[in-house]
């Protein structure tokens, strides 16, 4: 069965605070991993990764993964109190389905 | 370019009515994914569509079912309500050509069915 952990499941940090979020996965057919943010509302679209080793930033983001150990982090530096939400990462399947099995989120507090 | 565009917003059901949610992806977007959302399960895929044609199916019954227009555009059905399909259902829309699959999703922000 497809599966996608991420740890930790939830985080409090203080502005200006480094945080990294972890992604693992283990399913069939993998072509991309995909990172979302949450607020209290629709997941908004943040990074697409498909191969190892490249970075993809933006702005204070940034994102890696790793094909070999079947993982990704999300990293993001001088947290502000807007960062706070719910992190999901998504497996992409490269089957004729595109089906996204996704992680159950990290939930990130940043205080004042 | 408008974003993805789902409607109704917000739906109230009673326990044994249906209901039809419908979902229009981002134009020029062919793929359109639904998911429903719980605090329980979290985000759980339902089906995809590509060219009318529904390509993979998540573990959900029967009672749940879909379907997309030659305009992409999608509708989401659920027959025989039960008070556990209480949830956002969201939609997702991709740029997909053929099996490339490696197109980003893009959700729209969902439908809020409460079901008594």
């Amino acid at each position: 069965e497809d599966k996608v952990v991420q740890s930790p499941l939830s985080l409090v940090v203080h502005e200006g605070d480094t945080v990294t979020l972890n992604c693992s996965y283990e399913v069939t057919n993998f072509r991309s991993l995909l990172w979302y943010k949450q607020e209290k509302k629709a997941p908004t679209f943040l990074f697409m990764l498909t191969s190892s080793g490249i970075e993809k930033k933006s702005g204070r983001l940034s994102s890696i993964l790793d094909k070999k150990e079947l993982f990704s982090i999300l990293n993001i530096t001088a947290t502000q109190t807007g960062d706070s939400a719910v992190y999901l990462c998504a497996a992409r399947l490269a089957t004729n389905a595109g089906k996204s099995t996704f992680g159950d989120g990290t939930t990130l507090t940043v205080k004042p | 370019k408008a974003g993805v565009t789902q409607t109704p917003r917000y739906l109230i059901k009673t326990r044994g009515q249906q209901v039809t949610l419908s979902c229009s992806p981002i134009s020029g977007h062919r793929s359109v994914s639904w998911y429903q959302q719980t605090p329980g399960q979290g985000l759980q895929f339902l089906f995809e569509y590509f060219s009318e044609t529904q390509r993979n199916k998540g573990n959900f019954p029967g009672r749940f079912s879909g379907r997309q227009f030659s305009n992409s555009r999608s509708e989401m059905n659920v027959s025989t309500l039960e008070l556990g399909d209480s949830a956002l259902y969201l939609c997702a829309s991709s740029l997909e050509v053929g099996l490339a699959f490696t197109y980003e999703q893009y959700f729209g922000p969902g439908t809020r069915l409460t079901v008594t």
